[in-house]
């Protein structure tokens, strides 16, 4: 069974600071999903990373996917209150509709 | 393009009732996948239909059953609610699934 995990579940921090999400598995993943979800809302996705050592830039937002294909990571330079949310990895078995998805990691940014 | 629709928004229902919600996937997606979203458990993966058919399953009872019309449109339905049924369920729609799939906003259901 494909398993994510991700670190911290909680993480407040002040406006202008850095952040880093993690998210690990003992299972390979031929892709991982970054998503972002508001209060009452579906997930957004973010980003997609396929290659092994993948690196993706979104504005602020760093993505890498790790060489073996098994962790991710999110980095935030310089976090704004419009950051906050909740932060989610999702992957699964190629050409299928299944997302595993990790516990996720509540972000609050404080003005 | 549109995205992805959900029905209703918000939903309450009694214990023992059952409830059938929506899903209007993007224009050309084939699979659809639901999940069931708690603050316990995260988001947990109901089942994906592609081309009319289901192809994935997760570990959920009978109870929770769905279904994939001709032009892709989605329903799920759970029976005899219990109070734990309450929780967001969403709705995601993929091309022809692995990788970008895209969710609605979510039914809200309450089971009282």
């Amino acid at each position: 069974t494909q398993l994510l995990e991700q670190s911290p579940q909680f993480l407040s921090i002040q406006e202008g600071e850095n952040l880093t999400v993690y998210c690990n598995s003992s299972s390979v993943f031929s892709s991982l999903q970054w998503y972002r979800q508001e209060p009452g809302e579906g997930p957004v996705l973010l980003v997609t990373v396929v290659t092994g050592g993948e690196v993706k830039k979104l504005k602020r937002l760093t993505f890498q996917f790790g060489d073996a294909r098994k962790d991710s990571s999110l980095h935030i330079t310089a976090a704004q209150t419009g950051d906050t949310g909740l932060y989610l990895c999702a992957g699964g078995p190629s050409n299928t509709g299944k997302l595993i998805f990790g516990q996720g990691t509540t972000l609050q940014v404080k003005p | 393009k549109a995205g992805v629709t959900q029905t209703p928004r918000y939903l309450i229902k009694t214990r023992g009732q059952q409830v059938t919600l929506s899903c209007s996937p993007i224009s050309g997606h084939r699979s659809v996948s639901w999940y069931q979203q708690t603050p316990g458990q995260g988001l947990q993966f109901l089942f994906e239909y592609f081309s009319e058919t289901q192809r994935n399953k997760g570990n959920f009872p009978g109870r929770f059953s769905g279904r994939q019309f001709s032009n892709s449109r989605s329903e799920m339905n759970v029976s005899t609610l219990e109070l734990g049924d309450s929780a967001l369920y969403l709705c995601a729609s993929s091309l022809v699934g692995g990788g970008r799939a895209f969710f609605g906003q979510g039914t809200r259901l309450t089971v009282v």
